[in-house]
């Protein structure tokens, strides 16, 4: 099983609809996060949790909501579908610590299309 | 405002040559910079790490430079072998933020 879920791998769904993506890990990691990644764009940040009861918006969280449901699970949810949010959306996870800093734990991706 | 930037979108190698992929930052403030490599339909991995109180990092065919002054990082792929195929995002922070600015990436074909 892999390190890092995310349900579903892909999804199409109409604009206005609400939609939620999930992730959950088997790590142990206290920090979670939600990036999305559009061409020429890279990844950008849309929420990050450093733990259940720590919600952060990143870059770009306009139009996105999370919910930490347990130090496991993060889930990411469009009130409101439209088609600009079409993109591959990534949830990561990583481990903290004073004066450490670690990379992430990508999961393998949720590609979302908006019609 | 894009603070770090890949530049090259895509480069293309022959098998056994060196591949160099460069990344640059407009933040002085980073000191902790990753670079991640992606396959298609797969999450990005991490590869390779450098922090700012070195120059250089190297692990196996992968060596990471960093030239803070110039705020410019490049990570070299020796030899270059097909399986290297993939898009290389690098990646920068300032510890102690534990969140990850991403460049653009770039699409490296090594080619048989």
């Amino acid at each position: 099983d892999a390190d890092v879920t995310q349900t579903p791998r892909n999804r199409i769904t109409k604009t206005g609809k609400r939609i939620m993506l999930e992730c959950s890990q088997t790590k142990g990691h206290d920090r979670m996060y939600w990036y999305r990644q559009d061409p020429g764009l890279g990844l950008r940040l849309i929420y990050y949790s450093f733990d259940v009861k720590d919600i952060n918006k990143g870059e770009i969280s306009d139009g996105y909501s999370v919910s930490r449901q347990a130090q496991a699970k993060f889930s990411l949810s469009l009130e409101s579908a439209i088609p600009n949010q079409t993109a591959l959306y990534f949830c990561a996870t990583s481990v903290g610590g004073a004066g450490v800093n670690y990379g992430y734990t990508f999961g393998s991706g949720t590609r979302l299309t908006v019609v | 405002d894009q603070q770090v930037k890949q530049n090259s979108p895509s480069l293309s190698v022959q098998e056994g040559r060196i591949s160099i992929l460069n990344c640059d930052y407009t933040n002085s403030m980073f000191d902790y910079f990753l670079w991640y490599k992606k396959y298609p339909a797969e999450g990005p991995t991490f590869l390779i790490s450098i922090s700012s109180i070195k120059d250089k990092n190297e692990d196996g065919r992968f060596t990471v430079f960093l030239n803070k002054s110039a705020k410019h990082l490049s990570l070299h792929i020796v030899p270059s072998q097909p399986g290297d195929s993939a898009v290389y995002f690098c990646a920068a922070s300032r510890i102690a933020t534990y969140k990850y600015i991403f460049g653009t990436g770039t699409r490296l074909k090594v080619l048989a």
